[in-house]
């Protein structure tokens, strides 16, 4: 079973700081990874895809791919009340043609 | 202009009834999906269709059907419904299936409660 893990937190980031979260998968033939963001009582919303090793910037959000250690990172800069949510992280396991998610991180900024 | 559009919003229904959740996307995509959402936040694919034809039926019980009249449209029909089905289901799409790209886009779900 092809697995994704994250620290599912909550993760407590003050305003104005760099939050980090991070993502775990377990299989080495991934190419595609997502994160989506996921308000309370709302459905996941995709904010950013990457595909290659090395950063992918966009707006505030900087996603990291290292396909060798099979890790994969969203980094909010400038973090936000509003940035307060579950980050599910999802990998494309391609044999199957599926997305793979992880739990979720809950991140809190707090003012 | 909703993108994936989804009825009920919400489901209140007692066991052994049977319910269907719709689901329609207008982005022109070929490929539609049904998850579950546990109240551990936990997200599990259950079927995907790819221009009206089964893909994917994760370990799903037999209960749960879905059904694709077109491609624009992806149906879950529950029956016998039981306690342990509540949750919040989500129908997603996602564009042409192409190697290495899965982008997919949700709805706005569907929080069934059994009672």
């Amino acid at each position: 079973q092809k697995e994704v893990e994250q620290n599912s937190g909550p993760l407590s980031v003050p305003e104005g700081a760099i939050a980090s979260l991070n993502c775990t998968y377990s299989d080495r033939g991934s190419q595609s990874f997502f994160w989506y963001r996921q308000y309370s009582g709302k459905s996941p919303e995709l904010i950013m895809s990457i595909y290659s090793n090395g950063d992918k910037e966009d707006g505030r959000f900087t996603a990291q791919l290292n396909k060798a250690s099979q890790y994969v990172s969203l980094l909010i800069r400038d973090s936000q009340p509003s940035d307060s949510a579950t980050y599910l992280c999802a990998v494309n396991d391609e044999g199957a043609q599926k997305l793979v998610f992880g739990q979720g991180t809950r991140l809190t900024i707090n003012p | 202009d909703t993108a994936v559009s989804q009825t009920p919003k919400y489901l209140v229904t007692q066991m052994g009834n049977d319910k269907s959740i719709k689901c329609e996307q207008n982005l022109g995509h070929d490929t539609m999906y049904w998850y579950k959402q546990d109240s551990k936040k936990f997200l599990k694919i259950m079927f995907s269709y790819n221009n009206k034809e089964l893909i994917i039926n994760e370990t799903v019980p037999n209960r749960f059907s879905p059904k694709s009249p077109d491609k624009a449209h992806l149906n879950l029909h529950i029956n016998s419904l039981e306690l342990g089905d509540s949750a919040v289901y989500f129908c997603a799409s996602s564009p042409p299936l192409a190697v290495g790209v899965h982008e997919q886009y949700f709805g706005p779900g569907t929080r069934l409660t059994v009672t």
